[in-house]
């Protein structure tokens, strides 16, 4: 399978702990995006990479998100000291493209929930 | 800022129906428009994508449309089938940003 995986597919943490997540593209894709998904709503953009440049944030992305994609291939997304209102979907998306237009490629999400 | 909405926020239809799902938009300087099924707890599924200067794509039983001067997209599904259940969500690329904003979707029910 070639598609876009996430890993892991389930978190469960204490409030205040730390957690990483990590994506893998679609191998050739150059372009990479972090979303959060709550219950009954679309997908809330958090950041996205062009190879290995994080080039936006959202200002939805507190400092207590960072991620990284540091060779241009996989992406990590972590949250340090987290919040019982972290808990979501986080889903990644790539796509190819080199300009505006580009179909874009999910994973099946990262579910976390903070106890 | 990009807003988008879909309508109905829920569907229920008996199997074999043909329907219509609403996305709208309000900046009609889009990219691009993308729709995507979700199955619950499930990442999301690329259906269609329309580029700015295309009026519709076409994928099996799937039709979707674009009217960037009104502002709206429409999604057809022909003949629908119990396995179409699933929320499908539009997304659109505009407005000089490379990121979607997406409706919250719309909760398809096909019973038998």
């Amino acid at each position: 399978d070639t598609g876009v995986s996430q890993n892991p597919r389930h978190k469960i943490t204490k409030r205040g702990q730390n957690v990483t997540f990590r994506c893998d593209p679609i191998s050739e894709h150059n372009r990479l995006y972090w979303y959060r998904q709550t219950l009954g709503q679309g997908p809330e953009f958090l950041t996205y990479f062009q190879n290995e440049a994080q080039l936006e944030k959202s200002r939805l992305l507190s400092d207590r998100f960072s991620a990284e994609r540091p060779k241009g291939s996989f992406s990590t997304l972590e949250i340090q000291r987290t919040e019982q209102g972290d808990s979501a979907m986080y889903l990644c998306a790539s796509s190819f493209q080199t300009g505006i237009k580009g179909e874009q490629y999910f994973g099946p999400g990262t579910r976390l929930t903070v106890t | 800022k990009q807003e988008v909405t879909q309508i109905p926020a829920a569907l229920s239809v008996p199997e074999g129906e043909n329907l219509v799902l609403n996305c709208s938009f309000t900046d009609s300087a889009i990219y691009n428009l993308q729709w995507f099924r979700q199955d619950p707890g499930k990442g999301l599924t690329s259906l269609l994508l329309i580029q700015s200067s295309q009026r519709e794509q076409t994928s099996g039983r799937l039709n979707a449309s674009l009217d960037k001067s009104s502002g709206r997209s429409t999604l057809y599904i022909a003949a629908s089938q119990p396995g179409d259940s699933a929320t499908y969500l539009c997304a659109v690329k505009g407005g000089g940003s490379y990121i979607p904003t997406f409706g919250r979707g719309t909760s398809l029910i096909v019973h038998p």
